[in-house]
């Protein structure tokens, strides 16, 4: 089945810093959902995306449809300890709008 | 409280030796579905229903059955696990359409087949 490919796979930052990752994928998506999973829980919805270009924020989260439709971007402003966990991109799969596709996931490690 | 509760957490059975995993959600959702979650593959989804009755497979629904019998619960079914259904396993619901609506995830069933 389709998979939407995030980058980077798994980043080691010092608290305090900045963090980017992105999520791609080989055809169009019309909606795009970030989810954050805390260790040993399940995934939690940070953002939900629905339009072309949109940017849209959730206190130092924030995160942007892409204008090609094909890549959606999470960015984290300012990390804390309590940001460690796993990120997922998701989106409706293609060809079965009831089909879940979720991404590979990046594992963010906060050094305090 | 507003839940997906998935039973056991943890789970450690036999090759063969048929078992179920059960969800149950308290929102009145109409979407529920079923993930496994393994090292570098992230989420990938087994089984979803779109409401009572209406079951679809994923991607993964090899080896895998669901039955939707009531709106708040949608029991996974292994009828003979291998070791390759090792895994985390995540239920979850949502009150919309597939992958355009949220989804509410329970906390997971760490599954081990030897």
């Amino acid at each position: 089945g389709q998979q939407l490919n995030q980058s980077p796979q798994s980043m080691f930052i010092q608290e305090g810093e900045d963090v980017s990752m992105n999520c791609t994928s080989s055809s169009i998506f019309n909606t795009w959902l970030w989810y954050k999973q805390d260790p040993g829980e399940g995934p939690v919805l940070l953002i939900a995306l629905y339009k072309a270009g949109e940017l849209t924020s959730n206190g130092r989260l924030t995160a942007q449809f892409g204008i090609t439709r094909k890549d959606s971007f999470l960015n984290i402003s300012a990390s804390i300890p309590s940001d460690v966990g796993i990120y997922f991109c998701a989106g409706p799969a293609t060809g079965g709008y009831q089909k879940v596709t979720f991404g590979t996931g990046t594992k963010l490690q906060v050094i305090p | 409280e507003a839940q997906v509760t998935q039973n056991p957490r943890y789970l450690i059975t036999v090759t063969g030796k048929k078992l179920t995993v059960t969800c149950s959600q308290n929102m009145n959702h109409e979407y529920m579905s079923w993930y496994r979650q393994d090292p570098g593959l992230g989420l990938r989804q087994i089984y979803y229903s779109m409401n009572v009755e209406v079951t679809d497979k994923g991607d993964v629904p090899e080896g895998y059955k669901v039955s939707r019998k009531e709106k708040r619960n949608f029991p996974l079914i292994l009828e003979s696990p291998s070791p390759n259904q090792t895994s985390l396993y995540f239920c979850a619901s949502s009150d919309g359409t597939g992958g355009f609506a949220p989804l509410h995830f329970g906390n997971g069933t760490r599954l081990t087949v030897t």
